[in-house]
């Protein structure tokens, strides 16, 4: 079954410090593996995409990397902000050149305190 | 450049009536889609245009109408509203490929 999970569900971290977030997935054929921010009341915005042969991409403060042997990705955080409070969704891909195939996580909520 | 529009942002409805979600992009976005999004479930894909003209089931379109007359408008239509529709549903617009999607505000609706 093709499914994308994510770890820890909930984080809550002080602002300033670092975090990663994980995403495990069993999603095949694999096309792509993107992450998501979704502010609460808001739709989610694109942060990262990366295709197989892609393992890692960066995005300002937000670096994603991208194992496709094991099937993992993790999202991390350098010098968190109050702003960075949000949840982080995983998406992948399924099919070369397919945008309508995505799986999507769950998500991780991430709370940043001052 | 507004990206994607989505109204209402509120909704309520009485089991049975019908209604129109509108969305509009204006970033010549050949693919557009529409979602929902529930509490513990991942975003659920329910149609989706890869251009005017052409529009296709997503894995739950049940209940739900699309047309795309325009490359701009994808209006979602619900025929007869159900509480299982209660929900917040998005709109996102994408040129296609590896490029990433561009989502609306969403609107929240309640089917009482």
């Amino acid at each position: 079954k093709n499914q994308v999970e994510q770890s820890p569900q909930s984080l809550i971290i002080l602002e300033g410090k670092n975090c990663t977030l994980q995403c495990n997935y069993t999603v095949s054929p694999f096309s792509n593996l993107r992450w998501y921010k979704q502010d609460t009341g808001r739709g989610p915005v694109s942060l990262t995409i990366m295709t197989f042969s892609e393992n890692t991409k960066s995005n300002g403060r937000y670096t994603a990397t991208l194992d496709a042997d094991t099937k993992q990705s993790s999202l991390h955080i350098t010098a968190s902000q109050l702003s960075d409070s949000a949840s982080y969704i995983c998406v992948v891909g399924q099919n070369a050149g397919n945008n309508r195939k995505l799986i999507w996580g769950l998500g991780t909520s991430l709370a940043v305190n001052p | 450049n507004a990206g994607v529009t989505q109204t209402p942002k509120f909704q309520v409805l009485k089991t049975g009536q019908s209604m129109t979600l509108q969305c509009a992009q204006d970033m010549n976005h050949e693919y557009m889609s529409w979602y929902r999004q529930d509490p513990g479930m991942g975003l659920r894909l329910i149609h989706y245009s890869v251009g005017a003209g052409i529009t296709d089931q997503g894995e739950v379109p049940n209940g739900y109408n699309v047309s795309r007359s325009t490359t701009e408008d994808f209006p979602l239509r619900l025929l007869s509203a159900a509480p299982s529709q209660t929900s917040v549903y998005f709109c996102a617009s994408s040129p296609g490929g590896r490029y990433g999607y561009t989502f609306g505000s969403g609107t929240r609706l309640t089917v009482v």
